[in-house]
């Protein structure tokens, strides 16, 4: 079945305390890319990667790193989380320029 | 800032259509105009895609002006399932800077 598998689903953490999101997709899309949402501000692009070893910031890149370094994974790293980055993360896969599909989203908590 | 315009949120009548709109004024030559819904906090899910031509699929159909700066997503037949966030997006030929905006609010009411 094809889909965006994303990882974990639900996390708490602290202050500071360094984590990453996973996203593998297996339909050998080349474009992934990450989103937040927060109430009432819609979806908004953190960062996308064209191919492995291309990555670009989106709108809100600020506090996070990503990674492409094999076609399937596009991890998403917060290096010292804070409390602005409390939010629903989905990880997006699509072909080129095509339709993009989604994981179910990584709910995240930092306290 | 986001490509597209859309109403906050829209009522419509279990069974009949539902017409969402999307202003899309700035839309360039090579970009596709997208539309997803989201139902809770799930992830988007692709409805429908077009260029210049209308286009219809067993989900839906899109209506695009011939100037391309608007567009109108038709549910023919809207159930209680299709209430949902509606988002618009237009996505260029090259570079994939995606902007969603706040999408339309569907409320199907029975």
């Amino acid at each position: 079945e094809a889909q965006v598998t994303q990882n974990p689903r639900y996390l708490i953490t602290v202050t500071g305390k360094k984590l990453t999101v996973t996203c593998s997709q297996n339909m050998n899309h080349e474009y992934m890319s990450w989103y937040r949402q927060d109430p009432g501000l819609g979806l908004r692009q953190i960062y996308y990667s064209m191919n492995v070893e291309v990555t670009d910031k989106g709108d809100v890149p600020e506090g996070y790193k990503v990674s492409r370094k094999e076609k399937r994974n596009f991890p998403l790293i917060l290096e010292s989380p804070s409390p602005n980055q409390t939010s629903l993360y989905f990880c997006a896969s699509s072909p080129p320029y095509g339709e993009l599909f989604f994981g179910e989203g990584s709910r995240l908590t930092v306290l | 800032d986001a490509k597209t315009t859309q109403p906050t949120s829209m009522d419509c009548a279990e069974g009949r259509a539902a017409n969402l709109p999307c202003n899309h004024s700035t839309i360039s030559g090579n970009e596709y105009v997208y539309w997803y819904r989201q139902i809770h906090s799930q992830g988007p899910q692709y409805i429908i895609h077009g260029l210049k031509n209308n286009e219809t699929n067993e989900m839906a159909s899109l209506i695009i002006t011939e100037d391309r700066k608007s567009s109108t997503l038709i549910l023919p037949h809207a159930t209680l399932r299709d209430t949902a966030v509606y988002y618009c997006i237009v996505r260029p030929n090259a570079g994939n800077m995606l902007t969603f905006g706040g999408g339309t609010r569907l409320m199907v009411k029975p």
